[in-house]
């Protein structure tokens, strides 16, 4: 069953980085996902697409603080030079051939 | 500018019906496999389900809680999408966005969301 792990929540401070996971089930360790953020209130915006060799590509107007990565069945979200709009909901989401399926989502607190 | 801007929720009982619409513009629309995920209140995001486009075959997916009583259309004339929810249960209660796949992922730019609520 196709699964995705995230941590409830996170922080780090205003100007640091931060590294956010999601892992992937067993058996799924070669899927690609895609990282969304949500801030309060808000609709949900792509930020990017991470393949299995940790290679991203970005969504529009995404800066560049925002990159990604992969070691085996995690992918990761790293936010560099933490600003306080950065403080929101970050879900990651992957996809099977008729089923698309979200993390439960990462609370980030931004000190 | 993508936009993606979602209407017709409401108040509905148990058991009714409701039809969301989401209007597109900025891309092209029959280009893209279209999405509707919602969000409890409170809760993450869950996926309900995608609709290809007719180049793709305009096949439709869904998930389990909904197969059966939704339905996913699309109007490539007008650049609408629409989720038709029959059946509706309390536990149909979310904010309901519509997403576009214009290539990269099913979900390159979503809405703002509409709120449909399921209560007697």
């Amino acid at each position: 069953q196709l699964v995705l792990t995230q941590s409830p929540s996170a922080s780090a401070s205003l100007g640091a980085s931060v590294k956010l996971t999601c892992t992937l089930s067993s058996g799924h360790s070669n899927y690609a996902i895609v990282w969304h953020q949500q801030q309060p209130e808000k609709g949900p915006r792509c930020l990017m697409k991470v393949n299995s060799d940790g290679s991203h590509n970005k969504g529009d107007g995404i800066p560049d603080r925002f990159s990604g990565s992969s070691s085996g069945a995690e992918r990761y979200l790293i936010i560099s030079s933490l600003q306080s709009e950065d403080e929101a909901d970050y879900y990651c989401q992957t996809g099977g051939t008729a089923i698309q399926v979200f993390g439960g989502g990462t609370k980030l607190t931004v000190l | 500018e993508v936009q993606l801007v979602e209407s017709g929720g409401g108040l509905v009982k148990p058991g009714g019906s409701l039809r969301l619409s989401c209007a597109a513009s900025g891309f092209t629309f029959s280009n893209a496999w279209m999405s509707w995920v919602r969000q409890a209140p409170g809760k993450g995001l869950e996926w309900v389900g995608r609709l290809k486009r007719k180049a793709d075959g305009g096949t439709t997916d869904y998930a389990g809680a909904v197969k059966g009583r939704f339905t996913i259309s699309r109007d490539d004339s007008k650049n609408t999408l629409y989720l038709q929810m029959n059946s509706l249960k309390t536990e149909d209660t979310a904010v309901y966005y519509c997403a576009a796949g214009l290539g990269t992922t099913d979900f390159d730019y979503w809405g703002q969301g509409t709120l449909v609520t399921v209560s007697s």
